[in-house]
């Protein structure tokens, strides 16, 4: 059974940093690409980043270039998104989903952690 | 970039047939797949439609989805429609390696 498993949401102060994690199992993790999305209350799904199954290509939307970054660890089956310069509209729910190199969609998708940017 | 418009909201009675809309705002809707997802309250969301109208394993054949040049627009269709189909729908496509998700559309099935 395919599952991603977010975590390392919580509170955090505008301006702070946090990591978040995704640790997958039930597939090859290293022939997948991997994706954050990011979901703030009561709004539509907004994109954040991916990195491909190698991890040598890397994207981020506009919105977050120079704050986030992305990285896995394939030896681990984990996908981690380092967020800094937080923003309080930035609080919202994460999510961790599959994806396969060269097709700029998801085919499965964790639950999702939340992360509060406030003061 | 690119956006892609969806009306806010549709409704329509359990056991018809509802389309839900997603306009790119520039740029062919054909130059890109789109994709479709659902997210039912309180939980993740799931992909329904990939490449445009290739459903995943598990989706029924009652969710189908195609794409319109004349009118720079991809469909969701929905039929015989069941109350546990209540949830928001978002399309998706994408420019190079950035994704663009649509607003959503919240369906109420009443």
């Amino acid at each position: 059974e395919v599952q991603l498993v977010e975590s390392g949401g919580g509170l955090v102060r505008p301006g702070g940093s946090l990591t978040l994690s995704c640790v997958a199992s039930g597939f090859t993790f290293s022939s997948y690409s991997m994706n954050w999305v990011r979901q703030a209350p009561g709004k539509g799904l907004e994109w954040v980043s991916s990195i491909s199954s190698s991890g040598n290509y890397i994207f981020l939307a506009d919105s977050v270039k120079g704050r986030f970054t992305i990285s896995r660890d394939n030896a681990k089956n984990s996908v981690s998104l380092h967020m800094s310069s937080l923003r309080t509209e930035e609080t919202a729910v994460y999510f961790c989903a599959r994806g396969k190199d060269g097709y700029p969609w998801p085919d499965f998708w964790g639950q999702g952690t939340l992360v509060t940017v406030s003061s | 970039n690119f956006m892609l418009a969806q009306p806010h909201s549709v409704s329509e009675s359990p056991g018809k047939t509802v389309t839900i809309s997603c306009t790119r705002s520039s740029g062919s809707i054909a130059s890109n797949y789109v994709q479709w997802y659902q997210q039912r309250p309180g939980s993740a969301p799931t992909t329904l439609i990939y490449e445009d109208n290739q459903r995943p394993s598990g989706v029924p054949d009652r969710f189908s989805a195609s794409v319109d040049s004349s009118s720079n627009s991809a469909s969701l269709t929905i039929s015989g429609l069941k109350t546990d189909d209540e949830a928001d729908y978002y399309c998706q496509s994408y420019k190079g390696g950035d994704w663009v998700f649509g607003g959503g559309t919240k369906l109420t099935v009443l």
